[in-house]
C-alpha cells in the first residue's frame, strides 16, 4: 500500500531564510505524490504534484520539490520564506483507483520575523 | 469561478445526537469527495462520489455515518449518533472527474465539536 510520513509536526524559520519541509513515500510502483497548503479555517490547495514527467516540479508561491527515487523522498523547498508562508502542509499519494489521495500527517510552517 | 462551498461552517452537539453537513462542488465537477481531518491528522478520505453514485466508501463508518448525493451536484453527510471522537474537521472537496492527475478542489471545511 502507497503511504507517505512527513518529518516533523512542526518547523520554524526566520523570515527569508530557506524552507525544508520532509516527505518520504513508500510505494511498490511509482508514486504520483502531491503537496498540499492550508491555511487557517481554510481548505487544502494544491501547491505542485509529481507526475513523473520531471523530477524537480515548480510550484505556486515560489516553492518546488524534487523527487528522489534512491530516498523515496518528495522533499518541498522554498529559497525564502515568507510571513504569508505560515500555515499547515500537507503531502499527499494516490493509492488506488478512482484518484484517491492518502495524506501524511501535515507540518505546521512558522515564520518569525 | 464559485469554489466548493460548505455549510455550516461550525457545529457544536452533545453525544448521540445527529448532525448533517451540506456540500456544493464547483459547478460540472462530476466527482465529489468527504474528508475527516481530526486535529494532529491529514485528511481521511470517507467517501466518494462520481456523479450520484458512489465509488469508494470502505473507510465510511456506516452504522453511523451516511451520505447521499442526489442529483450528481449537492452533497449531505449525516453523522446519527454522534460520537466524541466524530470530532473534526469535515472537508468537501470536488474534480472534474475521477481521472488520475485531476485536481481536487476543497472547500473551507466544517468543524464539528462533540460535547
Amino acid at each position: 500500500a502507497q503511504s507517505v510520513t512527513q518529518l516533523g509536526s512542526h518547523v520554524s524559520v526566520s523570515e527569508g531564510a530557506l524552507v525544508l519541509l520532509r516527505c518520504n513515500y513508500s510505494s511498490s510502483v511509482p508514486p504520483y505524490l502531491f503537496w498540499y497548503v492550508q491555511y487557517p479555517n481554510q481548505g487544502l490547495q494544491l501547491l505542485l504534484k509529481y507526475t513523473s514527467a520531471a523530477t524537480l516540479v515548480k510550484g505556486i508561491n515560489g516553492f518546488e520539490a524534487e523527487f528522489k527515487k534512491s530516498e523515496t523522498s518528495f522533499h518541498l523547498t522554498k529559497p525564502s520564506a515568507h510571513m504569508s508562508d505560515a500555515a499547515e502542509y500537507f503531502c499527499a499519494v494516490f493509492t488506488g483507483g478512482g484518484n484517491k489521495l492518502t495524506f501524511g500527517t501535515g507540518t505546521q510552517l512558522k515564520v518569525e520575523l | 469561478e464559485a469554489g466548493v462551498a460548505q455549510s455550516p461552517r461550525y457545529k457544536i452537539i452533545e453525544k448521540r445526537q445527529s448532525v448533517a453537513f451540506w456540500c456544493n462542488p464547483i459547478s460540472g465537477h462530476a466527482t465529489l469527495y468527504w474528508y475527516q481531518q481530526i486535529l494532529g491528522q491529514g485528511p481521511k478520505l470517507l467517501i466518494q462520489f462520481q456523479n450520484n453514485g458512489v465509488v469508494d466508501d470502505s473507510q465510511l463508518p456506516k452504522d453511523r455515518f451516511s451520505a447521499e448525493r442526489l442529483k450528481g451536484v449537492d452533497s449531505t453527510l449525516k453523522i446519527q449518533p454522534a460520537k466524541l471522537e466524530d470530532s473534526a474537521v469535515y472537508l468537501c472537496a470536488s474534480s472534474f472527474a475521477s481521472v488520475i492527475f485531476l485536481e481536487q478542489f476543497f472547500g473551507p471545511g466544517t468543524r464539528l465539536t462533540v460535547l
